[in-house]
């Protein structure tokens, strides 16, 4: 069964101290890896896709990278209104197009 | 704002009624995909259409059923609730059904079934 969990379940950092959220995978073939940010009460917003291991995206203080079997997002010198969840999804070869997601990583940043 | 729209924001609603949630989705995206957040499940994938035709199904219950109109907006029907479908319910669209492309949600229908 494809799974995608992700760590820490929550992380509370000191605006401007960097850090990293993983996400690792168990996947029979993936087709797309997927970061969305979603903010209490609000729909997922869409990030970044990653397709092969090695591909590197960035946007504004955010940096997504991936390996075979995980993906890290690397958040450089925080601000407060980067506190949210952020949610790991993958696409798989034999799961159509839908997305499975991770449980997310609850992320405050305290100025 | 991501051009997904979704109506109603809220719904509060008895066991055993149904509901249907509305969805349309971003200009010029032909796929919808409907999901289910509860907080111990996370987000689920319901079901999907492109162009008017089903895709692909997830862990849709056979109480819930779901169609896309050819004006591509898409609804979601929910009958003889329960308790436990309380959760909040996303939309999302993207411009095909290809694989790697990029799923834009809603804001999501807040269900609450008393």
């Amino acid at each position: 069964e494809d799974q995608v969990t992700q760590s820490p379940e929550a992380l509370r950092l000191q605006e401007g101290e960097s850090s990293s959220l993983n996400c690792s995978y168990t996947v029979s073939g993936l087709r797309g890896l997927f970061w969305y940010r979603q903010d209490p009460g609000k729909g997922p917003e869409f990030l970044f896709t990653l397709y092969s291991a090695g591909e590197e995206k960035e946007k504004e203080r955010l940096k997504a990278t991936l390996t075979k079997k995980e993906s890290f997002l690397h958040i450089t010198a925080p601000k407060p209104e980067d506190s949210a969840t952020y949610l790991c999804a993958v696409q798989v070869v034999q799961g159509a197009q839908k997305l499975v997601f991770g449980q997310g990583t609850r992320l405050t940043i305290n100025p | 704002d991501s051009g997904v729209t979704q109506t109603p924001k809220h719904l509060i609603t008895a066991t055993g009624q149904r509901v249907t949630l509305r969805c349309s989705p971003r200009s010029g995206d032909l796929s919808v995909y409907w999901y289910q957040q509860s907080l111990d499940q996370g987000l689920q994938f319901l079901i999907q259409y492109y162009n008017g035709e089903e895709r692909a199904k997830g862990n849709i219950l056979e109480r819930f059923s779901a169609q896309q109109f050819p004006d591509l907006h898409s609804e979601l029907n929910l009958s003889s609730l329960e308790l436990g479908d309380s959760a909040l319910y996303f939309c999302a669209s993207s411009v095909e059904a290809g694989w790697g492309t990029a799923q834009y949600f809603g804001p999501g229908t807040r269900l609450t079934v008393l």
